[in-house]
Protein backbone atom coordinates (compact mmCIF):
# COMPACT_ATOMS: atom_id res chain seq x y z
CA UNK A 1 0.00 0.00 0.00
CA UNK A 2 1.56 3.38 -0.98
CA UNK A 3 1.91 5.77 1.71
CA UNK A 4 0.69 9.51 1.49
CA UNK A 5 3.17 12.26 0.46
CA UNK A 6 4.79 14.63 2.82
CA UNK A 7 7.40 16.60 2.80
CA UNK A 8 10.49 15.30 4.52
CA UNK A 9 11.20 18.42 6.11
CA UNK A 10 10.00 21.77 7.42
CA UNK A 11 11.28 24.71 9.33
CA UNK A 12 10.59 28.03 10.54
CA UNK A 13 11.64 30.72 13.57
CA UNK A 14 9.94 30.95 16.78
CA UNK A 15 6.78 32.64 16.33
CA UNK A 16 6.20 32.23 12.27
CA UNK A 17 4.08 30.02 10.78
CA UNK A 18 4.74 26.62 8.90
CA UNK A 19 2.37 24.42 6.97
CA UNK A 20 3.03 20.40 6.08
CA UNK A 21 1.08 19.16 3.22
CA UNK A 22 -0.47 15.26 2.93
CA UNK A 23 -1.18 14.47 -0.82
CA UNK A 24 -2.92 11.75 -1.40
CA UNK A 25 -5.52 10.53 -3.76
CA UNK A 26 -9.18 10.46 -4.32
CA UNK A 27 -9.63 7.21 -3.07
CA UNK A 28 -8.11 8.53 0.53
CA UNK A 29 -7.63 12.38 1.14
CA UNK A 30 -9.24 13.55 -1.74
CA UNK A 31 -12.74 10.89 -0.93
CA UNK A 32 -12.86 11.41 2.57
CA UNK A 33 -13.18 14.07 5.52
CA UNK A 34 -10.99 11.51 7.58
CA UNK A 35 -7.85 12.56 7.81
CA UNK A 36 -5.79 13.26 11.07
CA UNK A 37 -2.86 14.24 12.27
CA UNK A 38 -0.04 13.52 14.38
CA UNK A 39 3.03 14.96 16.33
CA UNK A 40 5.71 12.23 17.60
CA UNK A 41 8.80 13.06 19.33
CA UNK A 42 11.93 11.07 19.88
CA UNK A 43 11.11 8.11 21.61
CA UNK A 44 7.70 8.93 22.58
CA UNK A 45 4.35 7.72 21.25
CA UNK A 46 2.37 9.73 18.47
CA UNK A 47 -0.03 12.45 19.72
CA UNK A 48 -3.12 13.61 17.80
CA UNK A 49 -3.06 17.17 17.08
CA UNK A 50 -5.98 17.29 14.18
CA UNK A 51 -8.60 14.68 13.45
CA UNK A 52 -11.28 14.41 10.78
CA UNK A 53 -9.46 17.08 8.93
CA UNK A 54 -9.73 20.33 11.11
CA UNK A 55 -10.92 19.49 14.09
CA UNK A 56 -8.78 19.65 17.32
CA UNK A 57 -8.72 17.10 20.61
CA UNK A 58 -9.38 18.51 24.10
CA UNK A 59 -5.84 19.95 24.80
CA UNK A 60 -3.96 20.65 21.94
CA UNK A 61 -3.44 24.53 21.38
CA UNK A 62 -5.25 26.09 18.80
CA UNK A 63 -2.16 27.00 17.38
CA UNK A 64 -2.78 24.15 15.18
CA UNK A 65 -5.20 23.52 12.72
CA UNK A 66 -6.11 21.55 9.55
CA UNK A 67 -7.73 22.35 6.01
CA UNK A 68 -7.90 19.86 2.91
CA UNK A 69 -8.46 21.07 -0.61
CA UNK A 70 -8.93 18.48 -3.08
CA UNK A 71 -6.21 15.55 -2.63
CA UNK A 72 -4.19 17.39 -0.10
CA UNK A 73 -4.61 17.76 3.74
CA UNK A 74 -2.47 20.40 5.09
CA UNK A 75 -1.72 20.99 9.06
CA UNK A 76 -0.74 24.39 9.78
CA UNK A 77 1.73 25.47 12.83
CA UNK A 78 1.02 29.00 14.01
CA UNK A 79 3.24 31.20 16.54
CA UNK A 80 6.04 28.28 15.99
CA UNK A 81 7.67 26.94 19.61
CA UNK A 82 10.85 25.23 19.99
CA UNK A 83 8.60 22.65 21.91
CA UNK A 84 6.61 22.37 18.38
CA UNK A 85 9.83 19.91 16.75
CA UNK A 86 9.23 16.71 16.10
CA UNK A 87 7.69 14.43 13.08
CA UNK A 88 4.24 14.86 12.25
CA UNK A 89 2.54 12.38 10.15
CA UNK A 90 -1.16 12.45 8.59
CA UNK A 91 -2.99 9.40 7.68
CA UNK A 92 -6.22 8.89 6.45
CA UNK A 93 -9.34 6.47 5.50
CA UNK A 94 -9.00 4.78 2.31
CA UNK A 95 -11.84 3.19 0.28
CA UNK A 96 -9.48 -0.07 -0.06
CA UNK A 97 -8.28 -0.49 3.59
CA UNK A 98 -9.85 -0.53 7.15
CA UNK A 99 -6.97 0.50 8.26
CA UNK A 100 -6.41 3.38 6.52
CA UNK A 101 -2.54 5.00 5.50
CA UNK A 102 0.10 6.57 6.92
CA UNK A 103 1.32 9.66 5.28
CA UNK A 104 5.76 9.30 4.77
CA UNK A 105 6.49 11.96 7.72
CA UNK A 106 7.53 15.27 7.98
CA UNK A 107 10.87 16.29 10.31
CA UNK A 108 9.24 20.13 12.20
CA UNK A 109 12.44 21.91 13.11
CA UNK A 110 12.54 25.63 14.74
CA UNK A 111 15.36 27.31 13.97
CA UNK B 1 -8.08 7.76 33.48
CA UNK B 2 -7.78 5.81 30.01
CA UNK B 3 -4.32 4.14 30.15
CA UNK B 4 -2.77 1.57 27.61
CA UNK B 5 -0.05 -0.15 29.30
CA UNK B 6 1.95 -2.16 26.96
CA UNK B 7 5.12 -4.99 28.26
CA UNK B 8 8.56 -4.56 28.02
CA UNK B 9 11.50 -4.33 26.33
CA UNK B 10 12.30 -7.67 24.31
CA UNK B 11 15.61 -9.08 22.83
CA UNK B 12 15.30 -12.06 20.65
CA UNK B 13 17.34 -14.50 18.53
CA UNK B 14 15.96 -14.73 15.07
CA UNK B 15 13.32 -18.16 14.80
CA UNK B 16 11.82 -17.61 18.04
CA UNK B 17 8.53 -16.83 19.24
CA UNK B 18 7.07 -13.55 21.19
CA UNK B 19 3.78 -11.93 22.46
CA UNK B 20 3.59 -8.70 23.47
CA UNK B 21 0.28 -7.05 25.49
CA UNK B 22 -1.51 -3.84 25.76
CA UNK B 23 -3.47 -3.81 29.10
CA UNK B 24 -6.43 -1.09 28.89
CA UNK B 25 -8.01 0.56 32.02
CA UNK B 26 -10.15 3.10 32.63
CA UNK B 27 -12.56 2.69 29.65
CA UNK B 28 -15.24 -0.45 28.89
CA UNK B 29 -12.25 -2.49 26.68
CA UNK B 30 -14.91 -4.34 24.54
CA UNK B 31 -16.61 -1.01 22.68
CA UNK B 32 -13.48 -0.05 21.20
CA UNK B 33 -11.64 -0.86 18.52
CA UNK B 34 -7.64 -1.50 19.30
CA UNK B 35 -4.88 -1.10 16.77
CA UNK B 36 -1.51 -2.06 16.35
CA UNK B 37 1.08 0.32 14.68
CA UNK B 38 5.28 -0.60 13.88
CA UNK B 39 7.66 1.48 13.78
CA UNK B 40 10.85 0.08 12.07
CA UNK B 41 14.24 2.40 13.27
CA UNK B 42 14.55 5.67 11.88
CA UNK B 43 11.12 4.78 9.81
CA UNK B 44 7.72 6.27 10.21
CA UNK B 45 4.73 4.78 11.27
CA UNK B 46 2.70 1.84 9.69
CA UNK B 47 -0.42 0.32 10.10
CA UNK B 48 -0.39 -3.75 11.36
CA UNK B 49 -3.70 -4.45 12.30
CA UNK B 50 -6.60 -3.67 14.24
CA UNK B 51 -8.88 -5.80 16.66
CA UNK B 52 -12.55 -5.07 17.70
CA UNK B 53 -12.06 -6.76 21.58
CA UNK B 54 -16.08 -7.33 22.28
CA UNK B 55 -15.97 -9.76 19.33
CA UNK B 56 -12.38 -10.45 18.16
CA UNK B 57 -13.06 -9.37 14.55
CA UNK B 58 -9.07 -8.64 13.58
CA UNK B 59 -8.38 -6.58 10.27
CA UNK B 60 -4.85 -6.83 8.99
CA UNK B 61 -2.40 -4.99 6.83
CA UNK B 62 -1.43 -6.71 3.56
CA UNK B 63 1.91 -6.13 4.21
CA UNK B 64 1.41 -7.80 7.58
CA UNK B 65 -0.96 -10.49 7.08
CA UNK B 66 0.66 -13.99 7.69
CA UNK B 67 3.69 -12.89 9.63
CA UNK B 68 1.60 -11.60 12.62
CA UNK B 69 -1.38 -12.54 14.84
CA UNK B 70 -3.19 -10.30 16.65
CA UNK B 71 -5.82 -11.40 19.60
CA UNK B 72 -7.03 -10.23 22.78
CA UNK B 73 -8.66 -11.44 25.77
CA UNK B 74 -11.54 -9.28 27.09
CA UNK B 75 -11.88 -10.88 30.49
CA UNK B 76 -8.47 -9.10 31.00
CA UNK B 77 -8.77 -5.75 28.95
CA UNK B 78 -5.71 -7.20 27.18
CA UNK B 79 -4.65 -7.33 23.13
CA UNK B 80 -1.65 -8.97 21.94
CA UNK B 81 0.58 -9.12 18.77
CA UNK B 82 2.07 -12.44 18.64
CA UNK B 83 5.26 -14.03 16.12
CA UNK B 84 5.63 -17.38 15.82
CA UNK B 85 8.90 -17.37 14.06
CA UNK B 86 10.86 -13.95 14.68
CA UNK B 87 12.86 -12.55 11.68
CA UNK B 88 15.85 -9.75 12.42
CA UNK B 89 13.22 -7.19 10.10
CA UNK B 90 10.59 -7.79 12.71
CA UNK B 91 13.09 -5.10 14.90
CA UNK B 92 10.72 -2.03 15.91
CA UNK B 93 9.29 0.07 18.47
CA UNK B 94 5.32 -1.38 18.26
CA UNK B 95 2.75 1.05 19.57
CA UNK B 96 -0.88 -0.17 20.52
CA UNK B 97 -3.88 2.48 20.74
CA UNK B 98 -7.58 3.24 20.76
CA UNK B 99 -9.65 3.78 17.77
CA UNK B 100 -12.07 6.80 19.00
CA UNK B 101 -13.07 7.78 14.92
CA UNK B 102 -12.01 6.13 11.64
CA UNK B 103 -8.43 7.45 11.53
CA UNK B 104 -7.99 9.12 14.81
CA UNK B 105 -6.53 7.47 17.85
CA UNK B 106 -6.45 9.49 21.08
CA UNK B 107 -4.48 7.10 23.44
CA UNK B 108 -1.83 5.09 22.99
CA UNK B 109 0.48 2.94 24.54
CA UNK B 110 4.07 3.93 26.19
CA UNK B 111 5.49 1.23 23.01
CA UNK B 112 7.32 -1.95 23.16
CA UNK B 113 10.99 -2.25 21.58
CA UNK B 114 11.54 -5.53 20.26
CA UNK B 115 15.18 -5.82 19.25
CA UNK B 116 15.79 -9.71 16.87
CA UNK B 117 19.51 -10.29 16.59
CA UNK B 118 21.49 -13.67 16.47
Amino acid sequence: QSALTQPASVSGSPGQSITISCTGTSSDVGGYNYVSWYQQHPGKAPKLMIYDVSNRPSGVSNRFSGSKSGNTASLTISGLQAEDEGDYYCTSYRSSSTLGVFGTGTKVTVL
Amino acid sequence: EVQLVQSGAEVKKPGESLKISCKGSGYSFTNYWIGWVRQMPGKGLEWMGIIHPGDSDTRYSPSLQGQVTISADKSISTAYVQWSSLKASDTAMYYCARRDGLTHFIYWGQGTLVTVSS
